[in-house]
């Protein structure tokens, strides 16, 4: 079974560019997260998509955005990209349920210059 | 709103010794709670999951952890580390119920094995 697959591995963009990253999850998983992991922060949750409509959304500013589509997958937009923004992307599929815990792409390192 | 405590961003034990990694929930009713790994330059892989059956999880690579709701705990435990252990290791809550699925993680401990 295929898992979770992110793409691309490693993006490299301008202050003030915009970046969009793809998530494609698990057969059968309908949910899609995204959390950004900053050097020194932590995970910090993003965005969650189910069935294609944004179920919850983090602290982060509005452009910061994503959607998901009729298959399931996922792309999150990040517009005017700022230097801080530079971090590993992490995206993570379930069915809806919480007890069953998310399974992880690779994750997109974001760097911005 | 629900969250977690790491206690220790860094830990190091010796080759065989005992793995201790502390987590601690902030939760008015019993939580789901987790434990993922990380290695470097990867995603999170699930190490093991509470979710209101046996208080004592047990998980992959050796791992386990203990439930206690009186001290609102949840620590990752390994009777003897492996040099293979070395990684990052996130806590993470989730509120029971539909529409409550969101994972918030803890800060992480990065786990070091001397050997």
């Amino acid at each position: 079974e295929a898992g979770v697959t992110q793409s691309p591995t490693h993006l490299i963009k301008t202050r003030g560019q915009q970046a969009t990253l793809r998530c494609s999850p698990i057969s059968g998983h309908t949910s899609v997260y995204w959390y950004q992991q900053a050097l020194g922060l932590g995970l910090q949750f993003l965005l969650w998509y189910d069935e294609g409509e944004e179920r919850n959304r983090g602290n982060f500013p509005p452009r910061f955005s994503g959607r998901q589509f009729p298959n399931y997958s996922s792309e999150l937009n990040v517009n005017a990209l700022e230097l801080e923004d530079s971090a590993l992307y992490l995206c993570a599929s379930s069915v809806r349920a919480a007890f069953y815990g998310y399974t992880f792409g690779s994750g997109t390192r974001l760097t911005v210059v | 709103a629900q969250s977690v405590t790491q206690l220790g961003s860094h830990v190091s034990v010796s080759e065989g010794a005992l793995v201790l990694l502390r987590c601690n929930y902030s939760s008015s009713v019993p939580p789901y709670l987790f434990w993922y790994v990380q290695y470097p330059n990867q995603g999170l892989q699930l190490l093991l999951k509470y979710t209101s059956a046996a208080t004592l999880v047990k998980g992959i690579n050796g791992f386990e952890a203990e439930f206690k709701k009186s001290e609102t705990s949840f620590h990752l435990t390994k009777p003897s580390a492996h040099m293979r252990d070395a990684a990052e290791y996130f806590c993470a809550v989730s509120d029971r119920g539909f529409g409550n699925e969101k994972l918030t993680f803890g800060t992480g401990t990065r786990l070091t094995i001397i050997p």
